[in-house]
């Protein structure tokens, strides 16, 4: 069964900093696709960047980038330069290629400090 | 404006009293899903459909019905609510089919259950 893990409930980064959010997962199909989204405190999920099976490069969206490693199955969210509005809840996100049923993590709490 | 409409935003109801969240998108997508967000457990899907008339159960679709009669509308009935049904709602919708296929958010419907 399809599995996201996300073992760090809470992280502080300083502001300008570059933080790593940890998400690895576990399918055997060998195609799916990787999401993370950002909650911030007023409650939308907004979309962050994706992440292919198949995609020969990691996928970088302005500051954000996903560090993807297959045979680790570990897809970890880098932002670079944090800013005081990177100060949210994020999650990571699986859909099997097969399939239309998508399983969330548990989250990260991001706090970016002034 | 493309938009995931949902509604109402906050809900208190009883024990057994029947209810229903609506959710609407104006983006023609053929897909659409609802989850629930509790603390230290993200969000789980509880049903999705891949378009009019076809719906699938996710995660967690104990306690709870849905129904696809047009493209744009898809929603969320409890029949008979329970204290455990207390949650953040989230309704989205995306297009259909392989590779990245973006989730739109709702801004979310907070339910509690007394």
């Amino acid at each position: 069964a399809q599995k996201i893990t996300q073992t760090q409930p809470g992280m502080f980064v300083q502001e300008k900093e570059a933080v790593t959010l940890d998400c690895t997962y576990d399918t055997s199909d060998p195609s799916y696709g990787l999401f993370w989204y950002k909650q911030p405190s007023s409650g939308e999920m907004i979309f962050l960047i994706y992440q292919g099976s198949y995609d020969q490069q990691n996928a970088t969206e302005g500051r954000y980038s996903l560090n993807f490693q297959k045979a680790r199955k570990s897809a970890n969210l880098v932002i670079s330069a944090s800013q005081l509005g990177d100060s949210a809840m994020y999650f990571c996100a699986m859909r099997e290629g097969g399939t239309y049923k998508y399983i969330f993590g548990t989250g990260t709490r991001l706090k970016v400090l002034a | 404006e493309a938009q995931v409409t949902q509604n109402p935003r906050y809900l208190i109801t009883v024990t057994g009293k029947k209810l229903t969240v609506t959710c609407s998108q104006n983006m023609n997508h053929e897909y659409m899903s609802w989850y629930r967000q509790d603390p230290g457990l993200g969000l789980r899907q509880i049903y999705y459909s891949m378009n009019v008339e076809v719906t699938d159960k996710g995660d967690v679709p104990e306690g709870y019905k849905v129904s696809r009669k047009e493209k744009r509308n898809f929603p969320l009935i409890l029949e008979s609510p329970s204290p455990n049904q207390t949650s953040l709602y989230f309704c989205a919708s995306s297009i259909r089919g392989q590779g990245i296929n973006i989730q739109y958010f709702g801004a979310g419907t907070r339910l509690s259950v007394l």
